[in-house]
């Protein structure tokens, strides 16, 4: 089945440096979300990417799906101490029939040392 | 309402037992989904609807596991004869329609003893 992997696991940075999650599914996507989890928290939807080589910023946040449709990056610069949480992202198979399911990545904890 | 409402928020129950987990999407929200999600891990997709109409539910484990939503609105999802190994956060989640951002709720933290 289609997998979602995500890299790093985990990333501890000192507020004010930049970080960089990086997503790749096993299989071609229609549509890439990512979601933030504050610490005892529920996932928060950031941002939904549809088209192959999409670019979107929020604020400090740039979202970029890839060409082929099969990955997909958040780079988060300067990073402050609210970045804190889990971010994940979760894609919908595009070959698949079930266009409301979503498969999340394991998700890149940071943490961000004042 | 403003938000997805889950209930209980928390569930202690004995092995064995039955339980039902209620969720309440947000008003007019076509989609309502199911996930399950262990510590650490991201969320794992259990099964969704579109309006009263179970889609997908090739993510429900076993045949202990099944989901409604009579109305189109409130959603229970019901494991019976529950066991340890479905100790987990279960999250339900909303969306105007198919392919749209989630709206999660706060989870129902289910303990089985």
């Amino acid at each position: 089945g289609q997998q979602v992997m995500q890299i790093p696991q985990y990333q501890h940075v000192q507020e004010g440096e930049d970080f960089t999650t990086y997503c790749n599914s096993s299989t071609t996507l229609s549509n890439i979300q990512w979601y933030k989890q504050r610490p005892g928290g529920h996932p928060v939807f950031l941002i939904q990417l549809v088209k192959s080589g999409e670019v979107k910023k929020q604020k400090r946040l740039t979202f970029q799906f890839g060409e082929a449709k099969k990955n997909s990056s958040l780079h988060i610069t300067a990073t402050q101490t609210t970045d804190v949480g889990t971010y994940f992202c979760a894609g919908n198979n595009a070959g698949g029939t079930s266009y409301g399911k979503l498969t999340f990545g394991q998700g890149t904890i940071l943490t961000v040392h004042p | 309402g403003a938000g997805v409402s889950q209930s209980p928020r928390y569930k202690v129950t004995k092995r064995g037992q039955d339980v039902a987990l209620r969720c309440d999407p947000i008003s007019g929200h076509v989609s309502l989904y199911w996930y399950r999600q262990a510590l650490g891990q991201g969320p794992e997709f259990l099964t969704y609807f579109n309006y009263e109409a179970q889609q997908d539910k090739s993510g429900l484990p076993n045949d202990r596991f099944s989901a409604e939503r009579p109305e189109g609105s409130i959603s229970t999802l019901t494991i019976q004869r529950t066991e340890q190994r479905d100790s987990a956060m279960y999250r339900c989640a909303s969306s105007p329609r198919t392919g749209h951002g989630y709206t999660f709720g706060s989870g129902t933290r289910l303990t089985v003893v």
